[in-house]
């Protein structure tokens, strides 16, 4: 199985903070590497797929950027409803797997 | 609108048998790749199962493989998780989600989920 590891597991930013997570494979997954948003008690919500296109609808302050093994997500200007969770996922070799997670808190 | 609704969770033992269906309207659903994916309290997401548009394909995680089927009725636009010899560590919230594109091979995002079904096994 491909192993997923986001870093950091939890930050602390404030309003406005440009934030940045990062997602290694533990092989190649080529682009085929989707950001997620989760807030507590909802479902997930796809906010960038193929490593760097922006999902309909999603702020363009969310940017991602890599290929092959290492991976970012960017929060451009945090805004008081990105305080969640963001998980990485990689499609390219089933099963499927997904990174820990990282919490965004409030400093 | 494009939605899933996820249903037929609950408590049940160690050792016995539930099905969960997912609903899908507002989209081709016979086209689309659909997936159950869960997630155990306080912990990450875990990908489960996923089944081809037109259902000739499943895979599933290693956990699950032998115990827990997945299947579907075009008919009906539902997608169904049958799971069976149920554990203490299946307890979570599981979500049904559908592949981005149409006609997928397993390597879209998941770009529609459900609201989650909660089950807890538990004695």
């Amino acid at each position: 199985d491909i192993q997923m590891t986001q870093s950091p597991a939890s930050l602390s930013a404030s309003v406005g903070d440009r934030v940045t997570i990062t997602c290694r494979a533990s092989q190649s997954v080529f682009t085929y590497l989707n950001w997620y948003q989760q807030k507590p008690g909802r479902a997930p919500n796809l906010l960038i797929y193929a490593a760097s296109s922006l999902q309909s609808g999603v702020p363009s302050r969310f940017s991602g950027s890599g290929s092959g093994t290492d991976f970012t997500l960017t929060i451009s200007g945090l805004q008081p409803e990105d305080f969640a969770s963001y998980y990485c996922q990689q499609t390219h070799t089933i099963p499927v797997t997904f990174g820990g997670g990282t919490k965004v808190e409030i400093k | 609108q494009v939605q899933l609704v996820e249903s037929g969770g609950g408590v049940v033992q160690p050792g016995r048998s539930l099905r969960l269906s997912c609903a899908a309207s507002g989209f081709t659903f016979r086209t689309y790749g659909m997936h159950w994916v869960r997630q155990a309290p306080g912990k990450g997401l875990e990908w489960v199962a996923v089944i081809l548009y037109d259902g000739t394909d499943k895979y599933y995680t290693d956990s699950v493989k032998g115990r827990f089927t997945i299947s579907r009725d075009n008919s009906k636009n539902t997608v169904y998780l049958q799971m069976s010899s149920l554990r203490a560590d299946d307890t979570a919230v599981y979500y049904c989600a559908k592949d981005q594109y149409t006609y997928a091979q397993v390597d879209d995002a998941f770009d529609i989920w459900g609201q989650g079904t909660m089950v807890t096994v538990s004695s």
